[in-house]
């Protein structure tokens, strides 16, 4: 059965940092993977998926990620966060029916 | 990317009556729809996945009486909370899936319904 982990539930980070957000999946098949970012009271918008191309995918508002079979692992990153990066960040993956798995969610606090 | 409204975004009710949300795809027709619900602080289970003109396919644990999915047309799908009681209390989003839900395709969220039921 599919599943995602993401590790570390709260990330904080200065203004201008870098922001990494961990997740990790299993999957006996092949996974489509997905990040989305939640602004508070509402729904989710999807920053970039993995679907077997590229293993480095770019995303919106500077995001990419890179999908790593050895390591399992799909993490995002920005080089550079905004304030306007604060929300709650899921990693999902796909299963075969086409539903989305998510993971727990990491919030992204950016102080000044 | 598609855009998915909701309606209402925000409900409160009393115990005991039921509650109506809909949700429509505002710029495509949408085969595939998921039904979610969120607690506060927590991430997005799946309630329901439904076709339409087909019966919904309700996950593990979810009451398909309690919980009535309506997927009569391309662009529109309702939940209705039936009997909503306190614990029913949450998140509810709506998702898109264009193109029949292959697990590759992307979906795309509605804003989301608060539902406090008192």
């Amino acid at each position: 059965a599919q599943s995602v982990t993401q590790l570390g539930s709260h990330v904080s980070v200065s203004e201008g940092a870098l922001v990494l957000l961990r997740c990790n999946y299993s999957s006996s098949v092949p996974p489509y993977l997905f990040w989305y970012v939640q602004y508070p009271n509402q729904g989710l918008q999807l920053l970039l998926k993995y679907t077997s191309a590229a293993t480095l995918v770019k995303g919106i508002n500077g995001f990419e990620a890179e999908f790593k079979k050895s390591e399992t692992s799909f993490h995002l990153t920005k080089p550079s966060a905004h304030m306007s990066d604060a929300a709650e960040y899921f990693c999902a993956v796909s299963v075969n029916t086409g539903k989305l798995i998510f993971g727990q969610g990491t919030t992204l606090q950016v102080k000044p | 990317g598609a855009v998915v409204s909701q309606h209402p975004s925000r409900v409160i009710c009393k115990s005991g009556t039921s509650v109506k949300i809909e949700c429509r795809s505002l710029d495509f027709q949408a085969t595939t729809m998921f039904w979610y619900r969120q607690f506060p602080k927590q991430s997005l289970m799946l309630m329901a996945t439904s076709n339409e003109g087909s019966k919904a396919t309700y996950e593990q644990g979810v009451e398909k009486d309690k919980f009535l999915i309506n997927h009569a047309s391309l662009t529109l799908s309702t939940l209705t909370v039936t009997s909503a009681h306190p614990e029913d209390s949450s998140f509810y989003i709506c998702s898109y899936s264009a193109l029949g839900g292959g697990f590759e395709e992307t979906q795309y969220f509605g804003p989301g319904t608060r539902l406090l039921v008192l």
